[in-house]
């Protein structure tokens, strides 16, 4: 079984970028979608993008687009995210499951311990 | 973008008392192609991940407790408990992944009575 350790916590100004990793252990991303979701404090959860490493697929959402890039490399996936203000004060959680075609993923089955990144001046 | 819509935003049960939690998407969540509806039910606990519990609506994943299921098809759908015990207290959420752009409701919280 997969398990998904995330990079630490974080600190960063307005204005600056944020690049927080997730390495799969126990297994690799190949058979797998990976995902990033946020949960601001006390708020819900909104997901950010995916990527699919067996077709190189990726999308985010509308709100993030041109500001945020999901890549990942073996066994390890990244989320970087600019233009940092403070309403990206969130926990970030990669998560991973799988998918059914090369554009939809299903469930989000593994997720990592969260990494808390903090925007403040 | 699919809206999620769950209710209530909060509730509060005696232990052993039945839970139910709504969730209503903006679209059809059902596939042609298997019959399906893509919908998954997460519970997140304090300080903690959320976990997954059913998926497709109502399939229960292994090792999930089978006071906890799933219904609803289209777009109305049902998480329920039907014992409540003192760990279930938790937040839960619904989430569709009918888009490419998977959205999640804004989560149901349930506490001890």
């Amino acid at each position: 079984q997969v398990q998904l350790l995330q990079s630490g916590a974080e600190v960063r100004r307005p204005g600056s970028s944020v690049k927080v990793s997730c390495t799969a252990s126990g297994g690799s991303f190949s058979s797998y979608a990976i995902s990033w979701v946020r949960q601001a404090p006390g708020q819900g959860l909104e997901w950010l993008g995916k990527f699919i490493p067996m077709f190189g697929t990726r999308n985010y959402a509308r709100i993030f687009r041109g500001e945020i890039t999901i890549a990942a490399d073996g066994s390890t996936a990244y989320m970087e995210l600019s233009s940092l203000r403070s309403g990206d004060t969130a926990m970030y959680y990669c998560a991973c499951g799988p998918y059914y075609d090369m554009y939809h993923i299903a469930d989000l089955k593994i997720w990592g311990q969260g990494t808390l990144v903090t925007v403040s001046s | 973008d699919i809206v999620m819509t769950q209710s209530p935003d909060s509730l509060a049960v005696s232990l052993g008392e039945r839970v139910t939690i709504h969730c209503k998407s903006g679209q059809s969540l059902l596939h042609s192609s298997n019959n399906k509806n893509a919908l998954a039910w997460y519970q997140q606990k304090p300080g903690q991940p959320p976990k997954v519990l059913i998926t497709w609506a109502s399939t229960r994943e292994s090792g999930v407790p089978d006071r906890f299921s799933g219904s609803g098809s289209g777009t109305d759908f049902t998480l329920t408990i039907s014992s409540l015990q003192a760990e279930d207290v938790a937040v839960y959420y619904c989430q569709q992944y009918y888009n490419t752009v998977v959205t999640f409701g804004g989560g149901t919280k349930v506490e001890i009575k």
